[in-house]
């Protein structure tokens, strides 16, 4: 079974603090994703990587950066946290076949106060 | 990307089928539809995906018809267990940028 690893399920900052979400997939899939899902704006793309050092902007960048320094691990990184970035963050992992089936962690919530 | 829509929500009750009809007018030549799953408090879970007729596997059956303009996700005789949020995905399989949407959230009652 494939398995996507949240680091923390929840976390509490305050406004300005750095923030570093660990994600990590021990099926050796090539792409990985951050999505935030907000009540009624479903699950936004923020960045995805298709391969170690490689990253792409999705829909939602501003605010944010990744890291794919590993194949198995994805981080993203809150810079100066801002109360606006209270969400639920979820990773994701997909391999290169034919149907692109995306593999989810259990998500991390996280409280900017 | 072909945009998809999908009602807010829907309410059954155990022992039912469930159809939940997605619209995705401007589906591109190879684009498939893919349908997750998603409880409370977890990640979205793939369900089913096809690129046209009829798809079948242990968990539900996903109808496309001819023109693939929309696509209807079955349930057959749901449980409680089935309460959830469902997304309707559209695009070509490995695409990085698909586009969940609100989804459907089905409410399963005894």
């Amino acid at each position: 079974d494939v398995k996507v690893t949240q680091s923390s399920r929840y976390l509490v900052k305050r406004t300005g603090e750095k923030v570093f979400l660990e994600c990590v997939q021990d099926m050796d899939h090539e792409n990985m994703f951050w999505y935030r899902q907000d009540p009624g704006l479903g699950l936004r793309l923020i960045y995805f990587s298709y391969d170690v050092k490689m990253k792409e902007k999705g829909d939602i960048p501003e605010g944010y950066s990744v890291s794919r320094e590993k194949k198995e691990r994805f981080s993203l990184i809150l810079e100066s946290a801002s109360t606006n970035q209270t969400s639920m963050y979820l990773c994701a992992s997909s391999n290169r076949d034919l149907t692109g089936e995306l593999f989810f962690g259990e998500g991390s919530r996280l409280t900017v106060l | 990307l072909a945009k998809t829509t999908q009602p807010i929500s829907m309410d059954s009750y155990e022992g039912q089928e469930v159809n939940i009809t997605c619209s995705h007018n401007n589906i591109a030549t190879n684009d498939y539809i893919t349908w997750y799953q998603q409880f409370p408090s977890q990640g979205p879970r793939f369900i089913i995906q096809g690129y046209k007729t009829k798809v079948t596997n242990e968990v539900a059956s996903l109808f496309i018809p001819a023109d693939r303009k929309s696509s209807t996700l079955s349930l057959p005789r749901v449980s409680l267990s089935d309460t959830a949020v469902y997304y309707c995905l559209v695009g070509a399989p490995g695409s990085y940028k698909l586009i969940f949407g609100s989804g459907t959230r089905l409410l399963v009652r005894p």
